[in-house]
This record gives C-alpha cells, sequence and structure tokens, in this order.
C-alpha cells in the first residue's frame, strides 16, 4: 500500500518569504502523480500544482514550485513571496497512474500553514 | 472548467435516521467517482469509489451496508449514511476526475454531517 508522510504538522512564515513544506512517500510503483492541495477555511479543495513521477523537470505554478526527488521519494513544495491568501490546511497526495483512473489519491496528514503579516 | 457540485453543504439528523449526499459532475461525465470523510483537523480518507453501472468499491474497514453508494448515471452519485450515529458525524467530499487518468480530480465542496 502507498502512503504518504508530511512531517510537518504546522508551518509559519513572514508575508513576502520563502517556506518549503516537506513531503515523502512510498511505492513500489514507478509511475504515478503527486499533487499538492490547498483546503481554505471553507473545506473547497483547490488544486495547487501536479508532478508526473516519469517526468524529471520539476513542475511550477507561478508561486508554487515543487522539488521532486523520485528516488529519494520527496515532492516538497516552495512557495515563494508567501501571501495572506496562500494560508490554509496543504495536503500532499499520491496517485497510482496504472490504476487506469480506478484509483483514488491517497492524502498525507496536512500542513497548516500560517501567513504572518 | 470542470464542476462538481455536492449537495447538501451541511446536514443535521438525529440518531437513527438515513441522510443521502448527492455528489454530481456537472459539465463531465464520470464513470469513477470518489467518496472521502475528512474528521476536524485530519486528512481526507478515502472511504469508497463508486462504479457507474456497477457495485461501489470500499475501502477497508469502511462498512458498505452502512455506507451505501449509487452510480446510476454517469453524472450523479450518491452516498446514504444509513442509521446515522453520532460518531457518523464528519465531513464528507466527493470527487470525480474527466477524461482519462491523467486528469486532475475535481471536488465537490463537501457535506458536514452532524448526527444529534
Amino acid at each position: 500500500a502507498q502512503t504518504v508522510t508530511q512531517s510537518q504538522p504546522e508551518m509559519s512564515v513572514q508575508e513576502a518569504e520563502t517556506v518549503t513544506l516537506s513531503c515523502t512517500y512510498d511505492t513500489s510503483e514507478s509511475d504515478y502523480y503527486l499533487f499538492w492541495y490547498k483546503q481554505p477555511p471553507s473545506r473547497q479543495m483547490i488544486l495547487v500544482i501536479r508532478q508526473e513521477a516519469y517526468k524529471q523537470q520539476n513542475a511550477t505554478e507561478n508561486r508554487f514550485s515543487v522539488n521532486f526527488q523520485k528516488a529519494a521519494k520527496s515532492f516538497s513544495l516552495k512557495i515563494s513571496d508567501s501571501q495572506l491568501g496562500d494560508a490554509a490546511m496543504y495536503f500532499c497526495a499520491y496517485l497510482l497512474l496504472s490504476g487506469g483512473g480506478a484509483d483514488g489519491l491517497t492524502f498525507g496528514k496536512g500542513t497548516h500553514l500560517i501567513i504572518q503579516p | 472548467g470542470a464542476v462538481v457540485s455536492q449537495h447538501p453543504s451541511w446536514v443535521i439528523c438525529k440518531s437513527g435516521t438515513s441522510v443521502k449526499i448527492e455528489c454530481r459532475s456537472l459539465d463531465f461525465q464520470a464513470t469513477t467517482m470518489f467518496w472521502y470523510r475528512q474528521f476536524p483537523k485530519q486528512s481526507l480518507m478515502l472511504m469508497a469509489t463508486s462504479n457507474e453501472g456497477s457495485k461501489a468499491t470500499y475501502e477497508q474497514g469502511v462498512e458498505k451496508d452502512k455506507f451505501l453508494i449509487n452510480h446510476a448515471s454517469l453524472t450523479l452519485s450518491t452516498l446514504t449514511v444509513t442509521s446515522a450515529h453520532p460518531e457518523d458525524s464528519s465531513f464528507y467530499i466527493c470527487s470525480a476526475r474527466p477524461g482519462q487518468n491523467n486528469s486532475p480530480l475535481h471536488f465537490g465542496n463537501g457535506t458536514r454531517l452532524t448526527v444529534t
């Protein structure tokens, strides 16, 4: 079974600074996706960024980027120029690709990100 | 973009009654939908995979007779919590994926269930 570990229950960062959220995962598979989802107080799950395991290049989406280390099974999220609206729970998630769309996401326990004004 | 609508957004029911939660994909067809449960300050846990036209696949430890899932069409899956008890109080979220496996999952807004 796949597991996703987020070792930081809570992180705090000053507005405009950079913060990195950690995520490691365990799998014996080679084809999978990794995701970071944001869950603000509204509880809506918002996709932040995703990474295909077969791609060596790290995904980026504006101020959000990942450091994907496949051999180390590490998938950290870097948020640059932190903004107050970034405050939320952040979940790292894994999806097995070979499931043909039949598999749900496996989530980590989440990291609560606090932005200090 | 792809939209998943979940209804109701919150519901309060008495212990012993049943509650139905609907999950609709508004602008795409979804042969597979997923139901998650999230307890306060915890992560999302996959409960079951809803398959259109066939039986749902339940995760280990999830009672299929308690959490009835029906996926009668390509745009609608329902989760019925039968004989609800206070420990069933939780946040239930559905998700669906348009198209192929490389499409991102889209989530409903969730349903907060409180059983009194």
